[in-house]
C-alpha cells in the first residue's frame, strides 16, 4: 500500500458545485496532516492544516479519521479559481519528512 | 520579502555535465529542503537540512549532493547529470524541522537532461 494515496481525478465540476477529495495514509503513527494546493506549473502552497476535530476555512472543510487513516477535503460553492491540483500531505511520525500524495486535479468550469 | 528564490528557472544539460541549483530564503527559517517532482510521481524529498550545519538524505538522494552554505542558502549539485534527472526541482523552507510547520516553496527549476 502506498504511503499516501489520492484519487488522481480529474474532477470536472461546474461553478457552484460541492466537491470532495479523499486521501488515505498507511502509517498509523502519522501525526501531521495538510492539504496543499498546486496551480499548473507553479509551486505547492499550503491550503490548510488538518486537525483531529476537523476544521473549516471559508468554503473549505478538512476532516481527519484516524481510525480509518483517512483525510478529506470538501470544497463548497466551487469557483473557477479553485481549479488546481490538491496535494494530501502526511508525515510518517514525529521528526520525519513529510510525504506528499500525487495530487487530485480539480477543474471548475463556468 | 521574496520568500524562497531559486536559480535558474530553466536549464538544459547534456548527459555527464554538472550544475548547481541555488536556493535562498529570507524568512529566517531553520530548515530547508530539496524536492523533485515528476509526472505521476508526486513530490519526492532529495535532501534536507534540519538546521544550519546539518544535511541529511531524503527518499531519492542518489546522484545529488547538497551544501547548506549558511542559514539562508541551500544548494543542490548534480555532479554528472543523467536523463533520469530530468525533472522539476523545488526548494522549500520551514521554520523548523518539526512537522507542524508549513513549508514554503520556491518557484522551481525545470531541468532537462539530454
Amino acid at each position: 500500500r502506498k504511503e499516501v494515496e489520492q484519487d488522481p481525478g480529474p474532477f470536472n465540476v461546474p461553478e457552484g458545485a460541492t466537491v470532495a477529495f479523499n486521501c488515505t495514509y498507511s502509517n498509523s503513527a502519522s501525526q501531521s496532516f495538510f492539504w496543499y494546493r498546486q496551480d499548473c506549473r507553479k509551486e505547492p502552497k499550503l491550503l490548510m492544516s488538518v486537525y483531529s476535530s476537523g476544521n473549516e476555512d471559508g468554503r473549505f472543510t478538512a476532516q481527519l479519521n484516524r481510525a480509518s487513516q483517512y483525510i478529506s477535503l470538501l470544497i463548497r460553492d466551487s469557483k473557477l479559481s479553485d481549479s488546481a491540483t490538491y496535494l494530501c500531505v502526511v508525515n510518517r511520525e514525529a521528526g520525519t519528512a513529510l510525504i506528499f500524495g500525487k495530487g487530485t486535479t480539480l477543474s471548475v468550469s463556468s | 520579502n521574496a520568500g524562497v528564490t531559486q536559480t535558474p528557472k530553466f536549464q538544459v544539460l547534456k548527459t555527464g555535465q554538472s550544475m548547481t541549483l541555488q536556493c535562498a530564503q529570507d524568512m529566517n527559517h531553520n530548515s530547508m529542503y530539496w524536492y523533485r517532482q515528476d509526472p505521476g510521481m508526486g513530490l519526492r524529498l532529495i535532501y534536507y537540512s534540519a538546521s544550519e550545519g546539518t544535511t541529511d538524505k531524503g527518499e531519492v538522494p542518489n546522484g545529488y549532493n547538497v551544501s547548506r552554505l549558511n542559514k539562508r542558502e541551500f544548494s543542490l549539485r548534480l555532479e554528472s547529470a543523467a536523463p533520469s534527472q530530468t525533472s522539476v526541482y523545488f526548494c522549500a523552507s520551514s521554520e523548523a524541522w518539526d512537522n507542524h510547520y508549513e513549508q514554503y516553496f520556491g518557484p522551481g527549476t525545470r531541468l532537462t537532461v539530454t
